[in-house]
């Protein structure tokens, strides 16, 4: 079964920075695409980012851009989110999603989501 | 950047009726449109990509149409577990957007 499993959220302060990371199993991590997706507390669905099999791409939304980082593992069957300069808008459960197709891909599955909390 | 519009924002359908979900594009995405579903709680879940091809283990009674800018999610009679947001996403180019989703309450 494919399973992805999100962990690294927590509150931390504006300007801070935090890492996430997703736990991939049931598929072979290496030969898919895989993204970030956050949803603001009772808000809609934003891509934050996305990176191609071998690290050969990367897109960021605007929003991100110059301030996250995201960066795959193979061998450890991981993808990660580096956070820096956090704002309050950045506040968010973010989810890792693997890309399916095309390129950009949709997004199947999705983990359970980690609990990013931006607050003085 | 596609700008990706959802209506209605709210729709609310009685268990066993037919329920229609609009999703328009700001330019044509071809059929590179997915739908997802969200229930509270959840992370959302894939229930059509292509405009119209249902994803794995997805019943039936959702079908997606359209292609360019004008797509629609049909869900032919409501079950109790239907009710739930619904959010489509273009992956036509860079960004891929969603639109603001369309919540689907039991009247």
């Amino acid at each position: 079964e494919v399973h992805l499993l999100e962990s690294g959220g927590g509150l931390v302060k504006p300007g801070g920075s935090l890492r996430l990371s997703c736990a991939a199993s049931g598929f072979a991590f290496s030969t898919y695409s895989m993204n970030w997706v956050r949803q603001a507390p009772g808000k809609g669905l934003e891509w934050v980012s996305s990176i191609s099999v071998s690290s050969t791409y990367k897109y960021y939304a605007d929003s991100v851009k110059g301030r996250f980082t995201i960066s795959r593992d193979d061998a450890k069957n991981s993808l990660y989110l580096q956070m820096n300069s956090l704002r309050a808008e950045d506040m968010a459960v973010y989810y890792c999603a693997r890309g399916v197709g095309v390129w950009p891909p949709w997004f199947d599955p999705w983990g359970q989501g980690t609990l990013v909390t931006v607050s003085s | 950047e596609i700008v990706m519009t959802q209506s209605p924002a709210t729709l609310s359908v009685s268990p066993g009726e037919r329920a229609t979900l609009s999703c328009r594009a700001s330019q044509s995405v071809s059929t590179s449109l997915a739908w997802y579903q969200q229930k509270p709680g959840q992370a959302p879940r894939l229930l059509i990509y292509g405009a119209s091809t249902r994803a794995t283990g997805i019943p039936a009674r959702f079908s997606g149409s359209g292609s360019g800018t004008e797509f629609t999610l049909t869900i032919s009679s409501l079950q109790s577990e239907d009710f739930a947001v619904y959010f489509c996403h273009h992956y036509n180019n860079w960004p891929p957007l969603f639109g603001g989703g369309t919540k689907v309450e039991i009247k």
